[in-house]
C-alpha cells in the first residue's frame, strides 16, 4: 500500500537554528514528491516539486532533497514567518492521468524569535 | 500565476439545507480539479477528482449524493453538500492541475463550514 509518513510531527526552533524535516514515502513506482506549506486556516501553498533521486531544489532559506525512499526538507536560519505546516506529497506513477496525490500528515514547525 | 480562489471562505447554516462552494482556477484552465477535507491538525483527505465535462470519481466511503461535484468549466467547480449535518462541519479545500504535463497541484484558500 502507497503511504507518506513525515517526522517528526511537531518541531519548535529558535530563530537561526537550522533543521530538517523528513518525508519518507512508500509508493509502486514514484512520478513526483511535492512540498507544500500550510499557514493555519488556509489552503497549502505549493513550494517544490522533486522528480527523480539526488534531485535538490532550493527556494529562499528551504532546501528539498530527494532520495529513494525519502526526502528532506533542510530550513536553514529559519525565521519566525517559517512557521507553518509543512505537507508533503507523492503522486505514483499509475496516477499520472487523473494526478492524485497521496499527503503525509505534516510537521508542525514553529520558530521562536 | 496558479491562483486558486473559493467562495465563500466561510458559512454557518442549519442542519437540512444545502451549501454550494465554488472553486475557481483564476490565471490557468484546470482540466482537474480535486476536493479536500481536513479535519482539526489532520492532513488532507481526497474526497473526489473532477475532469471538466465529465462525472466526478469519489474516493471510497465519501457518499457522491451527500457531496455533489460539478466541473461545468476549465476554470469552475463546485461542490454541494446537501441536507448538512454537524458532522460535516469541516474545512473543504479545492485544488487545480493544469494538465499541460505539469503534476503541481495548486491549492484555494479553503472554506470553513459550520453546521449547527
Amino acid at each position: 500500500e502507497d503511504q507518506v509518513t513525515q517526522s517528526p510531527e511537531a518541531l519548535r526552533l529558535q530563530e537561526g537554528e537550522s533543521s530538517s524535516l523528513n518525508c519518507s514515502y512508500t509508493v509502486s513506482g514514484l512520478r513526483g514528491l511535492f512540498w507544500y506549506r500550510q499557514d493555519p486556516g488556509k489552503g497549502p501553498e505549493f513550494l517544490f516539486t522533486l522528480y527523480s533521486a539526488g534531485e535538490e531544489k532550493e527556494k529562499e532559506r528551504l532546501k528539498a532533497t530527494l532520495t529513494k525512499k525519502e526526502s528532506f526538507r533542510h530550513i536553514t536560519a529559519p525565521k519566525p514567518e517559517d512557521s507553518a505546516t509543512y505537507l508533503c506529497a507523492v503522486q505514483p506513477f499509475r496516477s499520472s492521468n487523473t494526478g492524485k496525490l497521496i499527503f503525509g500528515q505534516g510537521t508542525t514547525l514553529q520558530v521562536k524569535p | 500565476g496558479a491562483v486558486v480562489s473559493q467562495h465563500p471562505s466561510r458559512v454557518i447554516c442549519k442542519s437540512g439545507t444545502s451549501v454550494k462552494i465554488e472553486c475557481r482556477s483564476l490565471d490557468f484552465q484546470a482540466t482537474t480539479m480535486f476536493w479536500y477535507r481536513q479535519f482539526p491538525k489532520k492532513s488532507l483527505m481526497l474526497m473526489a477528482t473532477s475532469n471538466e465535462g465529465s462525472k466526478a470519481t469519489y474516493e471510497q466511503g465519501v457518499e457522491k449524493d451527500k457531496f455533489l461535484i460539478n466541473h461545468a468549466s476549465l476554470t469552475l467547480s463546485t461542490l454541494t453538500v446537501t441536507s448538512a449535518h454537524p458532522e460535516d462541519s469541516s474545512f473543504y479545500i479545492c485544488s487545480a492541475k493544469s494538465g499541460r504535463g505539469l503534476n503541481e497541484q495548486f491549492f484555494g484558500p479553503g472554506t470553513r463550514l459550520t453546521v449547527l
